[in-house]
């Protein structure tokens, strides 16, 4: 069962970008690499998702190195609403996909 | 796309009573759905994953006698927490995936639910 490993708070400044790292060591051949966010009282919501390389939306982009073994999330240039939990995660193709959540990035944006 | 629903958003009960939460995937065809848990400043647990039409798989500790998952359709799931105890309080979030993009869960937006 692959386990991320994540900061447990960063704190940024409006219009500054973020970069939330994630160590999946034992992350399989197959599995995807994905992002939520949280916020209180709600349930995750989807950020983006990744395999290798890197992947772009319209909100975030995931850097991934060759070896796979981590990740990079950055949110550019972040606003108040932005303040959440970000929780990575490795799908577990062995175990049918099951999501297993760490304990999360909290960040706090600051003006 | 990919909207899952649940309902009721809150809910109170007395102890001893049996409180049933709603999960729908409102524009596709959820294969699997799981149930997650999650107490205050706490991660998301997963309960128990359910396959359309089968019995749920639950997650080593949670009780399936207390916790009763119907998966009856392509579009719902149903969470029966049964003879609630305070203890029970607490935010319950189901998650859906369809066959077409198994490596992706979308997520209520939870339930909560509190026990006196």
């Amino acid at each position: 069962l692959a386990k991320t490993t994540q900061p447990i708070s960063m704190d940024s400044y409006e219009g500054q970008e973020v970069n939330i790292t994630c160590s999946h060591n034992n992350i399989a051949t197959n599995d995807y690499i994905t992002w939520y966010q949280q916020f209180p009282s709600q349930g995750p919501r989807f950020i983006i998702q990744g395999y290798k390389t890197k992947v772009t939306n319209e909100v975030a982009s995931l850097f991934i190195p060759a070896d796979r073994k981590s990740s990079t999330l950055s949110l550019p240039r972040v606003s108040l609403s932005d303040t959440a939990v970000y929780y990575c995660l490795v799908g577990d193709q062995a175990a049918g996909n099951k999501l297993t959540f760490g304990g999360g990035t909290r960040v706090l944006v600051k003006p | 796309g990919a909207v899952v629903s649940q309902h009721p958003s809150w809910v109170i009960c007395k102890s001893g009573t049996s409180v049933k939460i709603e999960c729908r995937s409102l524009d596709f065809q959820a294969t699997t759905m799981f149930w997650y848990r999650q107490f205050p400043k706490q991660s998301l647990m997963l309960m128990a994953t359910s396959n359309e039409g089968s019995k749920a798989t639950y997650e080593q500790g949670v009780e399936k006698d207390k916790f009763l998952i119907n998966h009856a359709s392509l579009t719902l799931s149903t969470l029966t927490v049964t003879s609630a105890h305070p203890e029970d309080s607490s935010f319950y979030i189901c998650s859906a995936r369809w066959r077409g993009n198994t490596d992706t869960q979308y997520f209520g937006p939870g339930t909560r639910l509190t026990v006196l």
